[in-house]
């Protein structure tokens, strides 16, 4: 069984411009959760998807922030434009279970490290 | 508020027992995981307690008590893979039952 994949790995753009984050998660899992960590700091949630419905995006920083999951399976989340303290690890998360529900465990992506210069 | 703590950093010997604690205050508590975490690479599930006690896999043991706020990850036999970031984190029914997480516990493991 194929795990959560992101891409890209890596990105490095400049102050005003837009990125484009993709998560694919394990096939079959109805929740998506995106979280960022800036160095040094915890993990923070951004936004839960329940298929292709927003379920809870309270974290989500501002307006400049947009997840999409079209279709309820892979996930994008766009940046625009992006600025300094958007830089950090982005990383998603699939689970097959409701979020409440006893051991929801999550499987990882690898994350997408994002450098905003 | 919300609030997760564990040490920054600890430091074992190969074969050895660690106990990395995590502490939290939280106003909805509904059951605690840990996560390791290599460097460069995904979180992976540890282990989940959401009642009182020890939770034993293996090499692995978690323990939770509840009315203390208190957590502890257990690792026997360490070896040199173990070294990695161990992540606490703790689902709060006042948060839409979303993961609130520690900053984690980078453990170095020395032969």
């Amino acid at each position: 069984e194929a795990g959560v994949t992101q891409f890209p790995s890596h990105s490095v753009i400049e102050k005003g411009q837009t990125v484009t984050l993709r998560c694919d998660p394990i096939s079959g899992h109805d929740n998506l959760y995106w979280y960022r960590r800036v160095m040094g700091k915890e993990i923070k949630f951004l936004l839960h998807f329940v298929k292709e419905s927003k379920q809870d995006e309270s974290g989500m920083p501002n307006n400049r922030f947009l997840a999409e999951r079209t279709g309820g399976t892979y996930s994008t989340l766009k940046v625009q434009p992006a600025e300094l303290e958007d830089s950090g690890v982005y990383f998603c998360a699939s689970s097959s279970k409701r979020f409440g529900e006893g051991n929801n465990e999550q499987f990882f992506g690898p994350g997408t490290r994002l450098t905003v210069l | 508020g919300q609030n997760i703590d564990q040490p920054t950093e600890m430091t074992a010997t190969e074969g050895a027992i660690v106990q990395i604690n995590c502490t939290y205050q939280t106003s909805g508590f509904n059951g605690l995981f840990w996560y390791q975490q290599h460097a460069g690479e995904a979180p992976t599930f540890l282990s989940y307690n959401v009642l009182d006690g020890l939770e034993e896999k293996g090499r692995f043991s978690s323990f939770l008590s509840r009315s203390k706020g208190y957590s502890y990850l257990l690792l026997k036999e360490l070896q040199m893979k173990d070294s990695a970031s161990y992540l606490c984190a703790v689902r709060d029914v006042d948060s839409n039952y979303q993961l609130i997480w520690g900053a984690g516990t980078k453990l170095i493991i020395k032969p």
